[in-house]
């Protein structure tokens, strides 16, 4: 079974600075989709950004981007220019690209946005 | 064009009573998925509805059941409620099995308190 790790229960950045996030995953298949979620207290989840497997080229989506490194298992977030309204819980998210019919979550990192 | 909607907001059972739980898909969406978030933890994939029946069901026992209505509409029930069920119950509607053309819209969620 598919399992996805994020170390960091919580992290800070101050607005306008630079922060990463660290996810990573474990599986043995070779075709599957990465995501990053955002779930403000308003508790809807929110897609910031997905990284499909097979695509060597890192995902950017305006001020979010991710490294994307296969080899090693790992799938990071960096948000660039934080602004207050990054702050959120921020969920790392794995799907099966033959089988999948579902999100396999981490549990998830809290970032607070200083000003 | 509206998103996904789930009611209610929030609710108070208690232990062995039965609930249902209501998720409006997003227009033009025939999948719906239901994940159990717990508190502090990422959501849990409980199971999937698609053409009205079942597809896909994560580690969870039988008291947990759903429904899919022909408007796509969904409903999932849980019988002999625990206080472990006590989580924030999500809903994920999408166009297709696996959310290949436009991903996953997530509702706000059903609050649910067991005691």
């Amino acid at each position: 079974a598919q399992t996805v790790t994020q170390s960091q229960p919580e992290m800070s950045v101050q607005e306008a600075e630079t922060v990463t996030l660290s996810c990573t995953y474990d599986t043995s298949e070779s075709d599957y989709y990465l995501f990053w979620y955002k779930q403000p207290p308003s508790r809807q989840m929110i897609l910031v950004i997905r990284q499909e497997a097979y695509k060597q080229q890192n995902a950017t989506e305006n001020r979010f981007s991710v490294n994307f490194q296969k080899a090693a298992k790992s799938f990071s977030l960096k948000i660039s220019d934080s602004q207050l309204g990054d702050a959120a819980m921020y969920f790392c998210a794995y799907r099966s690209g033959q089988y999948g019919n579902k999100l396999v979550f981490g549990a998830g990192t809290i970032l607070r946005v200083k000003s | 064009e509206t998103g996904v909607t789930q009611s209610p907001t929030h609710l108070i059972k208690t232990r062995g009573q039965q609930v249902t739980l209501r998720c409006s898909s997003q227009s033009g969406h025939n999948t719906v998925s239901w994940y159990q978030q717990a508190l502090g933890q990422g959501p849990q994939f409980i199971f999937q509805y698609y053409r009205e029946e079942e597809n896909g069901r994560g580690n969870f026992p039988p008291r947990f059941s759903g429904l899919q209505f022909p408007n796509y509409s969904s409903e999932l029930n849980v019988n002999a409620l625990e206080l472990d069920d006590s989580a924030l119950y999500l809903c994920a509607s999408s166009l297709g099995l696996r959310g290949e053309n436009y991903g996953y819209t997530f509702g706000s969620g059903t609050r649910l308190t067991v005691v």
